[in-house]
């Protein structure tokens, strides 16, 4: 079956510009994971959503960062007036249920010039 | 906060050679994955490991969890080329509201001919 799709694959901004990332999960799976991979900090989470709900957002790095869920399903990230320092691979995860195995989509590369 | 290191960060193999790759973690976990990046790709889920004692082999690799040494290795066994990849143990916490996964930095893992 189909795995995690993320969009767009790649994204070059100016630096102050807004972008939106998007995920879609694995049908049927009910917790969904934002994570960010940079060479610098490594793999870090972000965000988890159970449902269209984010019990955990501790992993965003300012308010600068949000995201959402709609449906069950599709859950878009959004980071408002990009800096350098937010260039990264920002991938996302989906899993049947709360602690089950994650499963990882190809990532979006974001590049804020 | 939950720390996880792995060692070594970097090897370099000769094909038909064994070697382990060790991921120790800081604080009392129920849960760790071990995943595979290849370069420029998303990650691959290759174990979870959810109980103490708990071994899990697939082809050449075998990974093993004990929970009271805070201790997971992932064992290679006579290594191929196909095998040189990136990595990674993740370690997951149940409840507390730290639902995401805690990576270890990765072993950049090199198998010569």
């Amino acid at each position: 079956g189909a795995g995690v799709s993320q969009s767009p694959s790649n994204k070059v901004t100016e630096k102050g510009k807004d972008v939106e990332l998007r995920c879609d999960p694995i049908s049927g799976h009910t917790a969904l994971y934002w994570y960010r991979q940079s060479l610098g900090q490594g793999l870090e989470f972000l965000i988890y959503f159970q449902g269209n709900s984010a019990p955990d957002k501790s992993g965003l790095p300012s308010d600068r960062f949000s995201a959402e869920r709609t449906g069950g399903s599709v859950s878009t990230l959004t980071i408002q007036r990009t800096q350098q320092e937010d260039s990264a691979v920002y991938l996302c995860a989906s899993s049947l249920w709360r602690f089950a195995e994650q499963f990882f989509g190809p990532g979006t590369r974001l590049t804020v010039l | 906060e939950l720390k996880v290191e792995q060692n070594p960060l970097f090897l370099s193999m000769q094909e038909g050679k064994n070697y382990t790759i060790y991921c120790n973690y800081s604080t009392t976990s129920d849960r760790l994955y071990w995943y595979r990046q290849d370069p420029g790709k998303s990650l691959e889920s290759l174990f979870v490991l959810l109980s103490n004692g708990a071994v899990k082999q697939e082809g050449r690799l075998m990974a093993s969890l004990d929970t009271k040494a805070r201790l997971s290795t992932l064992h290679i066994t006579a290594a191929v080329h196909d095998l040189s990849a990136t990595y990674f143990c993740a370690v997951g916490v149940s409840g507390g509201g730290a639902d995401g996964l805690t990576f270890g930095k990765g072993t950049h893992l090199i198998i010569q001919p």
